[in-house]
């Protein structure tokens, strides 16, 4: 059975750049959350995609967007880079019969994100 | 507003002993319950989880407990041993959160011979 994978590891821009990440959900997982990690913080919840639509968002601002795919592939794309999205953003995959909360879910190594 | 709360930043135990891992919240729609360890360049590994219905789960070396009536759980690790040396986080949803997870900001447990 495959594990979460994302995609790049690292990776460095700019302010004012735009950025994609990539995670790819487990085998047998329909559902996708993000999550940014602050250094010495726990990860805060960005959106969660269940068949393709956005099925939550936490407290992020609309240039942070995502898109699922028919494969249950996941992208996050953070428009207008600030120094403050200097983070190690994590994907995590669930398996759920109806987009609800209580399934565990399994996390990605991540990808750190740094910007100068 | 952080309702998922870990207020000690670490934890030193030797080898062998009992570690104690303690997380208190603030929401009481919180039904599920998990624990997360992880190692630096690595995402969070699920530990175990609990739902509001009981109040214990055990898998192998690990117990979580759960008393909602102080909105408090606790993992225990026993014996420690020195590959459990990882942050621990403590993360909570409830029903109407749409998968959305709560965490703490996680206690650094180190183990020592």
């Amino acid at each position: 059975e495959t594990g979460v994978t994302q995609s790049p590891t690292h990776l460095i821009k700019t302010r004012g750049q735009q950025v994609t990440l990539r995670c790819s959900s487990q085998s047998g997982h329909n559902t996708v959350s993000w999550y940014q990690q602050a250094l010495g913080q726990g990860p805060q919840f960005i959106f969660q995609y269940y068949r393709e639509e956005e099925n939550g968002r936490g407290n992020f601002p609309p240039r942070f967007s995502g898109l699922q795919f028919p494969n249950y592939s996941s992208e996050l794309n953070v428009n207008a880079l600030e120094l403050d999205d200097s983070a190690l953003y994590l994907c995590a995959s669930s398996r759920s019969a109806s987009g609800g909360a209580a399934d565990t879910q399994y996390f990605g190594p991540g990808t750190r994100l740094t910007v100068l | 507003d952080q309702q998922v709360k870990q207020n000690s930043p670490s934890l030193s135990v030797q080898e062998g002993r009992i570690s104690i891992l303690n997380c208190d919240y603030t929401n009481s729609m919180f039904d599920y319950f998990l624990w997360y360890k992880k190692y630096p360049a690595e995402g969070p590994t699920f530990l175990i989880s609990i739902s509001s219905i009981k109040d214990k789960n055990e898998d192998g070396r690990f117990t979580v407990f759960l008393n909602k009536s102080a909105k408090h759980l606790s993992l225990h690790i026993v014996p420690s041993q020195p590959g459990d040396s990882a942050v621990y986080f403590c993360a909570a949803s409830d029903p109407d959160s749409w998968g959305k997870l709560q965490f703490g900001a996680g206690t650094q447990v180190v183990v020592t011979p």
